[in-house]
């Protein structure tokens, strides 16, 4: 069954460095996402990203995030300053289309930790 | 604002046994997600339930949704150890995939 794949799966990075987050979606999907979740915490919305463009940000998604479909194939997130409370397990989503009856497909996830 | 509440949080039982993990939402919405993790692991999608009345089954696990009381259940039938992992619902807000999860719920089935 095709997956959609995350790296690193675990990512240690010093306050203030920029951090890129990668993944790959399943290949006929056009709608990306990212999520996170910090330790003990609930799964939140990130950010949603359709033909090339944000579709939809949460409050978290503030200017040090951004996104990027560099190529046909993987979908980035970008951490510019990180920031002790940005550690947190993101997870990386796609899906074919949106709407009525659409499945998500998450990845396994990369673990950033912010020293 | 959209809350997600699940309970119990932690569920522990025995094998065989039959339980139920609720789902509770404060607005409206017409749709609802239950995903397994198991540790370490991805969100794996296990339903999507779409009306009110909405029932849908696989193997051992049931889910329903009641659109006016904005309640979720999922159902555990003659539980197996193979079933331990961390529950999640999710309702998506906008209809654009923006889920709001619930906390979790853990279920460890001892044998």
């Amino acid at each position: 069954e095709p997956e959609v794949t995350q790296t690193p799966s675990h990512q240690v990075t010093q306050m203030g460095q920029e951090v890129i987050l990668r993944c790959v979606p399943i290949s006929n999907h056009l709608y990306f996402y990212w999520y996170r979740q910090i330790l003990g915490q609930k799964v939140e919305f990130l950010v949603s990203f359709y033909n090339n463009e944000i579709s939809e940000k949460s409050e978290i998604f503030d200017d040090q995030f951004s996104v990027e479909r560099p190529d046909g194939s993987n979908f980035t997130l970008k951490i510019r300053s990180t920031k002790l409370e940005d550690s947190a397990m993101y997870f990386c989503a796609s899906s074919q289309r949106q709407g009525l009856a659409e499945k998500l497909f998450f990845g396994s996830g990369t673990q950033l930790s912010v020293l | 604002e959209l809350k997600v509440e699940q309970n119990p949080l932690f569920l522990s039982m025995q094998e065989g046994k039959n339980y139920t993990i609720y789902c509770n939402y404060s607005t409206t919405s017409d749709r609802l997600y239950w995903y397994r993790q198991d540790p370490g692991k991805s969100l794996e999608s296990l339903f999507v339930l779409l009306s009110n009345g909405a029932v849908k089954q696989e193997g051992r696990l049931m889910a329903s949704l009641d659109t006016k009381a904005r309640l979720s259940t999922l159902h555990i039938t003659a539980a197996v150890h193979d079933l331990s992992a961390t529950y999640f619902c999710a309702v998506d807000k906008s209809n654009g995939n923006k889920l709001v999860f619930g906390a979790g719920t853990i279920l460890r089935v001892k044998s």
